[in-house]
């Protein structure tokens, strides 16, 4: 199969913290991930692309710099929010793409800014 | 740019009944997704397709694909309880990677 591995699956954090959240391809190689956000009863927006061994590319009007994705490795993807505030809560979902298999998608991160 | 339009995004229905959510996008595309979601969960996959006429079916859901129209299809048939859930259909552009999703389909199935 093509299994995605997304944690921690639920965090809360005080307003002006950094959250790190991490997504791992656990039975595939995966050069290419992607991070998306979705609100209580909205869609998945894609917030960026991220690409092993190089920089992520970011949809527009997505900050950056607020949103720092690595992806160092083939198994690996982490998307760090930074100095989180309550409008930031949101369910975030990573994918991988699997040759043979389509889009695999990670169980998602809730994270809640108090 | 790529635009997915889903409809309806709410369908409350009786048991036993058929429906069918629709999903439009606006440039040529490799491929569609439909997409099944409960609350609080990530994604399940329903069905990939690819080509012009596509029909694919699975158990009380059939989804088929008019390239031409850039139309998809997902079909119930005798609606359950169990199939109460949000339903996204998804588009990859063409030559491209990224999924496009539509707004979703909340579908209610009352007993």
């Amino acid at each position: 199969g093509a299994v995605v591995s997304q944690h921690p699956s639920r965090v809360i954090c005080k307003s002006g913290t950094s959250v790190k959240i991490e997504c791992r391809s656990l039975d595939f190689q995966a050069t290419t991930m992607f991070w998306y956000r979705q609100f209580p009863k909205q869609s998945l927006m894609l917030m960026a692309t991220s690409n092993e061994g190089s920089k992520a590319t970011y949809e527009q009007g997505v900050e950056k710099d607020k949103f720092l994705i690595n992806h160092a490795s083939l198994t690996l993807s982490t998307l760090t929010v930074t100095s989180a505030h309550p409008e930031d809560s949101s369910f975030y979902i990573c994918s991988a793409i699997r040759q043979l298999y389509g889009y695999t998608f990670g169980s998602g991160t809730r994270l809640t800014v108090v | 740019e790529l635009k997915v339009e889903q409809n309806p995004l709410f369908l409350s229905m009786q048991e036993g009944k058929n429906y069918t959510i629709y999903c439009n996008y606006s440039t040529t595309s490799d491929r569609l997704y439909w997409y099944r979601q409960d609350p609080g969960k990530s994604l399940e996959s329903l069905f990939v397709l690819l080509s012009n006429g596509a029909v694919k079916q699975e158990g009380r859901l059939m989804a088929s694909l008019d390239t031409k129209a850039r139309l998809s299809t997902l079909h119930i048939t005798a609606a359950v309880h169990d199939l109460s859930a949000t339903y996204f259909c998804a588009v990859v552009k063409e030559y491209g990677n990224k999924l496009v999703f539509g707004a979703g389909t909340i579908l209610r199935v009352k007993s």
